[in-house]
């Protein structure tokens, strides 16, 4: 069964980077045709997702976001990784990577790490 | 980006209570609509899948319907630990959006 978990630093910041890892246990990250996700959810608000990398490494972006964003794969360590530049306050939230879980052309996230509260403050 | 809109945006309910939510597409999204469960401190979890899909290991009392823009979801009979909040997300297009949630009180 595969699981999540994501790491990384709790307060970041103004102007600074954004770093997060999400860990993959139960599964390799490299196999199995998966994107993978990272998604955010700004305290009393809803989610917004931010991106996903497929195995091979190639990535896609909202483009909301996407001049600031890049996201990573790090096979050796069964790892992908989240980077946000140039953060503000608006980035607080709890960042949730997933998996993009798939059946045929129908995609859904699933799972789920427990998510990353990631405060922007001076 | 196709816009998700999801009603209520709140709900109080009793145990044993049937609960509908409704979540609407702004363009047509075939059944690429999929339903998730929120719970503080907890993983998300997926419910259901490509509209009706019901994923593996979630109870029956939960059922999908819906294509093109009008979609619901539909808890049969609730129980304690559904008292949650629920986001509708579409996976036609990307960038993936999500309803603005729903937050199903007890009353």
């Amino acid at each position: 069964q595969v699981q999540l978990q994501e790491s990384g630093p709790g307060l970041v910041k103004p102007s600074q980077t954004l770093s997060l890892t999400c860990s993959v246990s139960g599964g390799s990250i490299s196999s199995g045709d998966y994107y993978w996700s990272w998604i955010r959810q700004p305290p009393g608000k809803g989610l917004e997702w931010i991106g996903h990398i497929y195995y091979s490494g190639s990535a896609l972006y909202n483009p909301s976001l996407n001049s600031r964003v890049s996201i990573s794969l790090d096979t050796s360590k069964n790892q992908f990784s989240l980077k946000m530049t140039s953060v503000t306050a608006a980035d607080t939230a709890v960042y949730y990577c997933a998996r993009d879980s798939f059946s045929s052309s129908w995609y859904w996230f699933d799972p789920w790490g427990q998510g990353a509260l990631v405060t922007v403050s001076s | 980006d196709i816009q998700m809109t999801q009603s209520p945006s709140s709900l109080s309910a009793s145990v044993g209570d049937r609960v509908t939510i409704t979540c609407r597409a702004s363009q047509t999204i075939s059944s690429y609509l999929n339903w998730y469960q929120l719970k503080s401190g907890k993983a998300p979890k997926v419910l259901i899948f490509a509209a009706s899909s019901l994923q593996s290991g979630v109870p029956s009392r939960f059922s999908g319907s819906g294509s093109g823009t009008d979609f619901t979801l539909t808890i049969s009979s609730l129980q304690p630990e559904d008292f949650a909040t629920y986001y509708c997300q579409q996976s036609y297009s990307t960038p993936y959006t999500f309803g603005q949630g729903t937050k199903l009180e007890i009353k």
